[in-house]
Parts: structure tokens; C-alpha cells; sequence
């Protein structure tokens, strides 16, 4: 089956630094990737959907220079968060669409991020 | 606006009992449903999905759901629930141009023994 790995899945920064966050497509390539959040006992809040070779595309009231998105190659996306702050800290997931088939997406394992 | 809802927030069931999770969805065009599990700290794992034909689907883990169009529900059900299955349940509907999912709050399942 289609699998997409997502790295680090854990990941404590200081106030004030970035941290990237890899999201890669392992046997299958993606046009479209798609990244979430999700707060704690909360459901899952579409962030930005990122394609190969654009720009990424940033649901509404979701900061686009604090959550930089970039989707370079059909099997890897990146999330940087800017100038993390504990408010930043949450569960990030990333899922990805299998090329020509539009209606499924895998997600990734997820990462637990922590500002400090 | 696309919107899916998922009535229960937490449900408690004992072991060995049956299990059904209620998912209600609008939508306007043919929805693609899909059911996902995700255990603390993980990422989603899909149960089942639906995109066309038989409205009765069937999963993994022992899981089935049935597509209602008159009731715009997509309930998720397993005859006999294992310690196991203690997890949370997000139904989702796939927005077929984009590819985007749209959430339910999720159902936390809890297993009595």
C-alpha cells in the first residue's frame, strides 16, 4: 500500500526558532499534499494544501509566513514553522494524494511538536 | 458549506458487545466517505472507505459502514468490540475536486472489560 513517512515525529524547539517538518511520499508520487493540525482532543483542521511546483494553497486564517510550506519534488513536502511559539505547539500531519487518483489521500504517522 | 458531524463525542462499551458510531455529513455533490482510527500520539489509520457502488462497506479490523443518502449518514458499525478498538474515530468527507478532507470532531471509543 501507499505509505508516507513524516519526520522528526517529535520535535522540542526554543521561542523564536523554526522547525521544519518533512512529509514524504515513500513507493508512489503525489501532485498534492495536504497539511492538518490538531489540537488536543480536537479534530483534525485543514492548514494548506501544497503542490508540486506552486504555491501552496492556505486555508483561511492560516498564516502563511509563520507556516511556510514548500512542495518541491512529487514525493516530499516541507512545513517550516517560523518563529515558533508555545502557542505553535501541537500534533502536525501531513497526507498525501496518489498521483491520478483523486480520491484518496494516506496520511503520514504525524509529529508532535512542543515550543518551550 | 461541506460539513460532517459526528454526534457522539465519547462512547463507552463493553467488551464483546456491539458498536455503532454515528456519522451525519452535507455535502452537495456525491460524497467520497471515508472512517480513520488514530490511537494517542499517532497518525490516522483507514478503516474503510466509500466512493460508489454498494453502499455497504466493509473494512479492516471487522468494521463495516453504510452509506444513507436519504440520511446523509455514514455510521460506522463492528459486531463484537475488542479491548483493542479503544481509539479515536474521525469520519471524513472527500471534497472530489480538491482532494481536501473535511472532519468530524472525532468519537473517543472507550472498551469496559
Amino acid at each position: 500500500g501507499a505509505v508516507v513517512s513524516q519526520h522528526p515525529s517529535r520535535v522540542i524547539c526554543k521561542s523564536g526558532t523554526s522547525v521544519k517538518i518533512e512529509c514524504r511520499s515513500l513507493d508512489f508520487q503525489a501532485t498534492t499534499m495536504f497539511w492538518y493540525r490538531q489540537f488536543p482532543k480536537k479534530s483534525l483542521m485543514l492548514m494548506a494544501t501544497s503542490n508540486e511546483g506552486s504555491k501552496a494553497t492556505y486555508e483561511q486564517g492560516v498564516e502563511k509566513d509563520k507556516f511556510l510550506i514548500n512542495h518541491a519534488s512529487l514525493t516530499l513536502s516541507t512545513l517550516t514553522v517560523t518563529s515558533a511559539h508555545p502557542e505553535d505547539s501541537s500534533f502536525y500531519i501531513c497526507s498525501a494524494r496518489v498521483r491520478l487518483k483523486n480520491t484518496e489521500a494516506f496520511f503520514g504517522q504525524g509529529t508532535r511538536l512542543t515550543v518551550v | 458549506a461541506q460539513s460532517v458531524t459526528q454526534p457522539d463525542i465519547h462512547i463507552t462499551v463493553s467488551e464483546g458487545a456491539s458498536l455503532e458510531l454515528r456519522c451525519n455529513y452535507s455535502y452537495g455533490a456525491t460524497p467520497y466517505l471515508f472512517w480513520y482510527v488514530q490511537s494517542p500520539g499517532q497518525g490516522l489509520q483507514l478503516l474503510l472507505k466509500y466512493f460508489s457502488g454498494d453502499t455497504l462497506v466493509q473494512g479492516i479490523k471487522g468494521f463495516e459502514a453504510e452509506f444513507k443518502r436519504s440520511q446523509s449518514s455514514f455510521n460506522l458499525r463492528k459486531p463484537s468490540v475488542h479491548w483493542s478498538d479503544a481509539a479515536e474515530y474521525f469520519c471524513a468527507v472527500g471534497l472530489s475536486n480538491t482532494g481536501k478532507l473535511i472532519f468530524g470532531q472525532g468519537t473517543t471509543l472507550q472498551v469496559k472489560p
